[in-house]
Protein backbone atom coordinates (compact mmCIF):
# COMPACT_ATOMS: atom_id res chain seq x y z
CA UNK A 1 0.00 0.00 0.00
CA UNK A 2 1.16 3.67 -0.57
CA UNK A 3 1.16 5.86 1.22
CA UNK A 4 0.71 10.06 0.63
CA UNK A 5 3.45 11.56 -0.97
CA UNK A 6 4.09 15.20 -1.79
CA UNK A 7 5.87 17.12 -3.85
CA UNK A 8 8.67 18.97 -3.32
CA UNK A 9 9.98 18.51 -0.29
CA UNK A 10 11.23 22.12 -0.18
CA UNK A 11 10.81 25.33 -1.67
CA UNK A 12 11.83 28.82 -1.55
CA UNK A 13 9.72 31.82 -3.40
CA UNK A 14 9.82 35.14 -3.78
CA UNK A 15 7.55 37.49 -2.86
CA UNK A 16 4.59 37.69 -5.36
CA UNK A 17 5.61 34.42 -7.54
CA UNK A 18 3.27 31.87 -7.85
CA UNK A 19 3.61 27.86 -6.19
CA UNK A 20 2.03 24.85 -7.28
CA UNK A 21 2.61 22.01 -4.81
CA UNK A 22 1.52 18.48 -5.91
CA UNK A 23 0.01 15.31 -3.68
CA UNK A 24 -0.49 11.37 -4.62
CA UNK A 25 -3.41 10.41 -2.86
CA UNK A 26 -2.75 6.75 -0.66
CA UNK A 27 -4.12 3.53 -3.19
CA UNK A 28 -7.62 3.58 -3.07
CA UNK A 29 -8.52 7.33 -1.19
CA UNK A 30 -10.66 9.12 -3.22
CA UNK A 31 -10.83 12.59 -1.43
CA UNK A 32 -7.79 14.98 -1.29
CA UNK A 33 -7.36 17.80 1.82
CA UNK A 34 -4.67 20.81 2.13
CA UNK A 35 -3.78 21.84 5.37
CA UNK A 36 -1.56 24.52 5.96
CA UNK A 37 1.04 24.62 9.26
CA UNK A 38 2.54 27.60 10.27
CA UNK A 39 5.42 27.30 12.98
CA UNK A 40 4.37 26.08 16.20
CA UNK A 41 0.49 25.79 15.65
CA UNK A 42 -1.97 23.32 14.46
CA UNK A 43 -2.93 22.26 10.94
CA UNK A 44 -5.47 24.92 9.19
CA UNK A 45 -7.88 23.47 6.42
CA UNK A 46 -7.69 24.84 3.14
CA UNK A 47 -10.23 23.13 1.22
CA UNK A 48 -10.91 19.35 0.09
CA UNK A 49 -11.31 17.91 -3.57
CA UNK A 50 -13.60 15.05 -4.38
CA UNK A 51 -14.53 13.58 -7.53
CA UNK A 52 -12.35 16.63 -8.70
CA UNK A 53 -14.37 18.82 -7.52
CA UNK A 54 -13.86 21.19 -4.40
CA UNK A 55 -16.75 20.26 -2.09
CA UNK A 56 -15.14 22.02 1.28
CA UNK A 57 -13.06 25.33 1.63
CA UNK A 58 -11.52 26.92 4.92
CA UNK A 59 -10.83 30.59 5.35
CA UNK A 60 -8.21 30.92 2.61
CA UNK A 61 -8.34 33.83 -0.06
CA UNK A 62 -8.75 32.72 -3.35
CA UNK A 63 -5.48 32.84 -4.55
CA UNK A 64 -5.02 29.53 -2.98
CA UNK A 65 -6.84 27.43 -5.26
CA UNK A 66 -6.92 23.43 -6.18
CA UNK A 67 -7.34 20.45 -8.35
CA UNK A 68 -7.89 16.77 -8.23
CA UNK A 69 -7.15 14.69 -11.27
CA UNK A 70 -8.76 11.29 -12.55
CA UNK A 71 -6.52 9.46 -10.71
CA UNK A 72 -7.37 11.00 -7.09
CA UNK A 73 -3.52 13.17 -7.19
CA UNK A 74 -3.65 17.20 -6.32
CA UNK A 75 -1.92 20.06 -6.49
CA UNK A 76 -2.44 23.69 -4.45
CA UNK A 77 -1.89 26.20 -6.12
CA UNK A 78 -0.61 29.74 -4.42
CA UNK A 79 -0.84 32.96 -6.88
CA UNK A 80 0.81 36.08 -5.19
CA UNK A 81 2.61 35.03 -2.94
CA UNK A 82 2.78 36.58 0.79
CA UNK A 83 5.63 36.39 3.51
CA UNK A 84 2.73 34.74 5.81
CA UNK A 85 2.14 32.14 3.31
CA UNK A 86 5.46 30.56 4.41
CA UNK A 87 4.71 27.38 6.13
CA UNK A 88 4.15 23.62 5.88
CA UNK A 89 2.02 22.34 3.84
CA UNK A 90 -0.11 19.35 4.02
CA UNK A 91 -1.73 16.58 1.87
CA UNK A 92 -3.94 14.22 3.52
CA UNK A 93 -5.92 11.30 1.84
CA UNK A 94 -9.03 9.66 3.23
CA UNK A 95 -11.44 7.07 2.24
CA UNK A 96 -14.35 8.69 1.80
CA UNK A 97 -15.75 12.29 1.27
CA UNK A 98 -17.63 13.42 4.67
CA UNK A 99 -16.82 14.02 8.38
CA UNK A 100 -15.50 11.70 10.63
CA UNK A 101 -12.88 9.91 7.56
CA UNK A 102 -9.77 9.27 8.84
CA UNK A 103 -6.84 11.65 7.57
CA UNK A 104 -3.70 10.20 6.31
CA UNK A 105 -1.09 12.59 5.86
CA UNK A 106 1.94 12.78 3.87
CA UNK A 107 5.37 14.71 4.91
CA UNK A 108 4.52 17.82 3.48
CA UNK A 109 6.51 20.94 1.73
CA UNK A 110 8.22 23.54 3.66
CA UNK A 111 7.50 26.66 1.53
CA UNK A 112 9.63 29.50 2.81
CA UNK A 113 8.53 33.03 0.66
CA UNK A 114 11.35 35.94 0.95
CA UNK B 1 -14.84 30.54 14.92
CA UNK B 2 -14.89 27.34 16.43
CA UNK B 3 -11.48 26.86 18.40
CA UNK B 4 -9.75 23.70 19.85
CA UNK B 5 -7.04 24.68 22.93
CA UNK B 6 -4.93 22.30 23.82
CA UNK B 7 -3.27 22.08 27.31
CA UNK B 8 -0.68 22.05 27.93
CA UNK B 9 1.43 24.01 25.30
CA UNK B 10 4.92 22.08 26.53
CA UNK B 11 5.05 19.51 28.62
CA UNK B 12 8.74 17.22 29.54
CA UNK B 13 8.66 14.60 31.59
CA UNK B 14 10.56 11.67 33.16
CA UNK B 15 10.79 8.52 31.34
CA UNK B 16 7.82 6.63 33.28
CA UNK B 17 6.11 9.91 34.27
CA UNK B 18 2.40 9.37 33.72
CA UNK B 19 0.99 12.57 31.87
CA UNK B 20 -2.48 14.16 30.34
CA UNK B 21 -3.48 16.36 27.68
CA UNK B 22 -6.05 18.35 27.39
CA UNK B 23 -8.35 19.19 24.43
CA UNK B 24 -11.35 21.81 25.34
CA UNK B 25 -13.86 23.57 22.61
CA UNK B 26 -16.93 25.23 22.66
CA UNK B 27 -17.89 23.89 19.86
CA UNK B 28 -19.84 20.09 19.42
CA UNK B 29 -18.09 17.94 17.35
CA UNK B 30 -18.70 14.86 15.47
CA UNK B 31 -15.58 12.84 16.10
CA UNK B 32 -12.28 13.91 17.42
CA UNK B 33 -9.53 12.53 16.38
CA UNK B 34 -5.65 12.44 18.30
CA UNK B 35 -2.76 13.10 15.96
CA UNK B 36 0.95 12.44 16.83
CA UNK B 37 3.46 14.47 14.74
CA UNK B 38 7.24 14.26 14.61
CA UNK B 39 9.57 16.76 12.73
CA UNK B 40 9.74 16.67 9.23
CA UNK B 41 6.75 14.41 8.99
CA UNK B 42 3.46 14.71 8.49
CA UNK B 43 0.54 13.60 11.51
CA UNK B 44 0.12 10.00 12.06
CA UNK B 45 -3.61 9.34 13.42
CA UNK B 46 -3.42 7.65 16.74
CA UNK B 47 -7.55 7.27 17.21
CA UNK B 48 -10.97 8.66 16.36
CA UNK B 49 -13.55 9.12 18.82
CA UNK B 50 -17.37 9.28 18.36
CA UNK B 51 -19.46 8.83 20.77
CA UNK B 52 -20.03 11.20 23.85
CA UNK B 53 -18.21 9.59 27.25
CA UNK B 54 -16.05 6.96 24.75
CA UNK B 55 -12.64 5.83 26.19
CA UNK B 56 -10.58 3.97 24.20
CA UNK B 57 -6.71 2.76 24.88
CA UNK B 58 -4.13 1.57 22.95
CA UNK B 59 -1.62 0.09 24.69
CA UNK B 60 -0.31 3.05 27.24
CA UNK B 61 -2.96 5.16 25.80
CA UNK B 62 -5.87 6.36 27.07
CA UNK B 63 -8.52 8.49 25.07
CA UNK B 64 -11.44 9.77 26.38
CA UNK B 65 -13.81 12.25 24.38
CA UNK B 66 -16.24 14.48 26.91
CA UNK B 67 -20.03 13.45 27.41
CA UNK B 68 -20.72 16.58 25.28
CA UNK B 69 -18.33 15.66 23.03
CA UNK B 70 -17.06 19.37 23.38
CA UNK B 71 -13.77 18.31 25.01
CA UNK B 72 -11.49 15.54 25.25
CA UNK B 73 -8.69 13.68 27.09
CA UNK B 74 -5.14 11.78 26.30
CA UNK B 75 -3.58 10.04 29.08
CA UNK B 76 -0.13 8.75 28.47
CA UNK B 77 0.88 6.45 31.49
CA UNK B 78 4.59 5.21 32.17
CA UNK B 79 5.93 7.74 29.39
CA UNK B 80 8.57 6.41 26.99
CA UNK B 81 11.45 8.46 25.30
CA UNK B 82 9.85 7.09 21.99
CA UNK B 83 6.20 9.01 22.98
CA UNK B 84 8.23 12.30 21.86
CA UNK B 85 6.24 14.72 19.76
CA UNK B 86 3.93 17.23 19.25
CA UNK B 87 0.37 15.80 19.86
CA UNK B 88 -2.47 17.21 18.13
CA UNK B 89 -6.56 17.14 18.47
CA UNK B 90 -8.83 17.52 15.72
CA UNK B 91 -12.61 17.98 15.29
CA UNK B 92 -14.85 16.55 12.51
CA UNK B 93 -17.38 19.99 11.72
CA UNK B 94 -20.28 18.21 11.68
CA UNK B 95 -22.26 18.60 8.01
CA UNK B 96 -18.75 19.92 6.50
CA UNK B 97 -15.78 18.19 5.69
CA UNK B 98 -13.07 19.81 7.39
CA UNK B 99 -11.03 19.09 11.08
CA UNK B 100 -10.52 21.62 13.38
CA UNK B 101 -6.93 21.06 14.80
CA UNK B 102 -5.83 22.19 18.22
CA UNK B 103 -2.78 24.40 19.01
CA UNK B 104 -0.78 21.26 19.75
CA UNK B 105 1.60 19.65 23.01
CA UNK B 106 5.00 19.42 22.29
CA UNK B 107 5.74 15.99 24.49
CA UNK B 108 9.10 15.69 25.41
CA UNK B 109 9.90 12.50 27.08
CA UNK B 110 13.75 12.32 28.62
CA UNK B 111 15.16 9.53 29.26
Amino acid sequence: ETGVTQSPTHLIKTRGQQVTLRCSSQSGHNTVSWYQQALGQGPQFIFQYYREEENGRGNFPPRFSGLQFPNYSSELNVNALELDDSALYLCASSLVSGSNSPLHFGNGTRLTVT
Amino acid sequence: TQLLEQSPQFLSIQEGENLTVYCNSSSVFSSLQWYRQEPGEGPVLLVTVVTGGEVKKLKRLTFQFGDARKDSSLHITAAQPGDTGLYLCAGAVSGTYKYIFGTGTRLKVLA
